[in-house]
């Protein structure tokens, strides 16, 4: 079956705009978790969403954001970009809560750079 | 706060030795997870500890999860070129109200042929 799919791969904004990526988790599955990946700071846990619900928020200031649909599909929107949001940012699905009695499935992530 | 600590941050190896990565969690931790994540890749779920004191094997890699739940590691035995990559444990706290997935920073292995 198809894996997590995120869009975009790759995008370059400036500061001030803001961005939306997707993910789309495998079928099926009902949470979707974000990670913020950047060099020597391993993954850093955004927030995650189940059933449309948000479950869990990491420390990440209000200008990240995310939703999820009924379909199960999440968007994340990071508002008035700074340079230090350029990372890795990284969706992962599951059948159940993250952490739970199975394993998350990670997408090929959106790469984001803040010029 | 709530932490794991993942020691080493970096390990350079040669082709054939030994590797071991640590997780220590200032909590009990319900569960303990291990993803491996090639450069350029995603991460990739390795194996999951339930129960105290648990030891799993998969080929040449061995985890352990500690009798207090609260530390493990995962020992790689005649590493090869194919085990270069990051390794992450993420520990799962969950106490009444208090559920969270917490991740270690990660050691990054290299292997040299």
């Amino acid at each position: 079956k198809a894996g997590v799919t995120q869009t975009p791969r790759y995008l370059i904004k400036t500061r001030g705009q803001q961005v939306t990526l997707s993910c789309s988790p495998i079928s099926g599955h009902r949470s979707v978790s974000w990670y913020q990946q950047t060099p020597g700071q391993g993954l850093q846990f955004l927030f995650e969403y189940f059933s449309e619900t948000q479950r869990n928020k990491g420390n990440f200031p209000g200008r990240f954001s995310g939703r999820q649909f009924s379909n199960s599909r999440s968007e994340m929107n990071v508002s008035t970009l700074e340079l230090g949001d350029s990372a890795l940012y990284l969706c992962a699905s599951s059948l159940v809560l993250a952490g739970g009695h199975g394993e998350l499935f990670f997408g090929e992530g959106s790469r984001l750079t803040v010029l | 706060g709530q932490q794991v600590m993942q020691i080493p941050q970096y390990q350079h190896v040669q082709e054939g030795e030994d590797f071991t990565t640590y997780c220590n969690s200032s909590t009990t931790l319900s569960n303990i997870q291990w993803y491996k994540q090639r450069p350029g890749g995603h991460p990739v779920f390795l194996i999951q500890l339930v129960k105290s004191g648990e030891v799993k094997k998969q080929k040449r890699l061995t985890f352990q999860f500690g009798e207090a739940k609260k530390n493990s590691s995962l020992h790689i035995t005649a590493t090869q070129t194919t085990d270069v990559g990051t390794y992450f444990c993420a520990g799962l706290i969950n106490a009444g109200n208090n559920r969270k997935l917490i991740w270690g920073l990660g050691t990054s292995l290299a292997v040299n042929p």
